[in-house]
């Protein structure tokens, strides 16, 4: 079956630290994704990585960077946290093989800037 | 470049009753449209979606979804509706053109009466 893990469910962080989301996918896909939720906006793409050290902005990505070291792992960091950065953190994969374009989401990680 | 609308933000429906979600798009070549659903708590997951071919499209859960080109609309639909389909549902577009990335509309959330 088909599994995007994302290392925690709930966070919360204090203005100004570092803070690493990390994103795990077992299905060797090559591209991976991080979207920010909030009401009323949906989902706005932050970067995506087609391929293992390669990574491209989205549509939102200032306060973020992202690091893509091994296939399986895509992870997001705000360098230095905001509280309009509270949001809904969304990591998604999918196949260059496979069905194009469709994209397996994990659980998501909500994060709380104080 | 490619976007999507979801007019209606809430729907409330009672059980048994018919439901459908409106999806309007924007882009200039043939798009690959696809229905998530969020339920509360959880990541998304794909309902259905429709590359090319017959425009009226299966997915899972008994919802369906028209294609019209005409219109730019994939509407999505379910004849009867369980209190299990209370979730936020979202409508996306994918094109080859923009490799591949989704752009996906703000959501409609959906309440179910008993």
């Amino acid at each position: 079956d088909v599994k995007v893990t994302q290392s925690s469910r709930y966070l919360v962080k204090r203005t100004g630290e570092k803070v690493f989301l990390e994103c795990v996918q077992d299905m060797d896909h090559e591209n991976m994704f991080w979207y920010r939720q909030d009401p009323g906006l949906g989902l706005r793409l932050i970067y995506f990585s087609y391929d293992v050290k390669m990574k491209e902005k989205g549509d939102i990505p200032e306060g973020y960077s992202v690091s893509r070291e091994k296939k399986e792992r895509f992870s997001l960091i705000l360098e230095s946290a905001s509280t309009n950065q509270t949001s809904m953190y969304l990591c998604a994969s999918s196949s260059l093989s496979g069905s194009l374009y469709e994209q397996y989401f994990g659980p998501g990680t909500r994060l709380t800037v104080t | 470049a490619q976007s999507v609308t979801q007019p209606d933000i809430h729907i409330t429906v009672s059980e048994g009753a018919s439901l459908e979600l409106r999806c309007n798009y924007s882009y200039g070549a043939t798009p690959y449209l696809f229905w998530y659903v969020q339920s509360p708590g959880q990541g998304l997951q794909l309902l259905l979606k429709y590359f090319s071919g017959d425009t009226l499209v299966q997915g899972i859960k008994g919802f369906e979804a028209e294609f019209k080109r005409s219109q730019s609309s994939f509407n999505l639909r379910k004849p009867s509706v369980h209190w299990s389909d209370a979730a936020e549902y979202f409508c996306a577009v994918g094109a080859r053109a923009a490799g591949n990335k989704l752009t996906f509309g703000g959501g409609t959330r959906v309440l179910v009466k008993p």
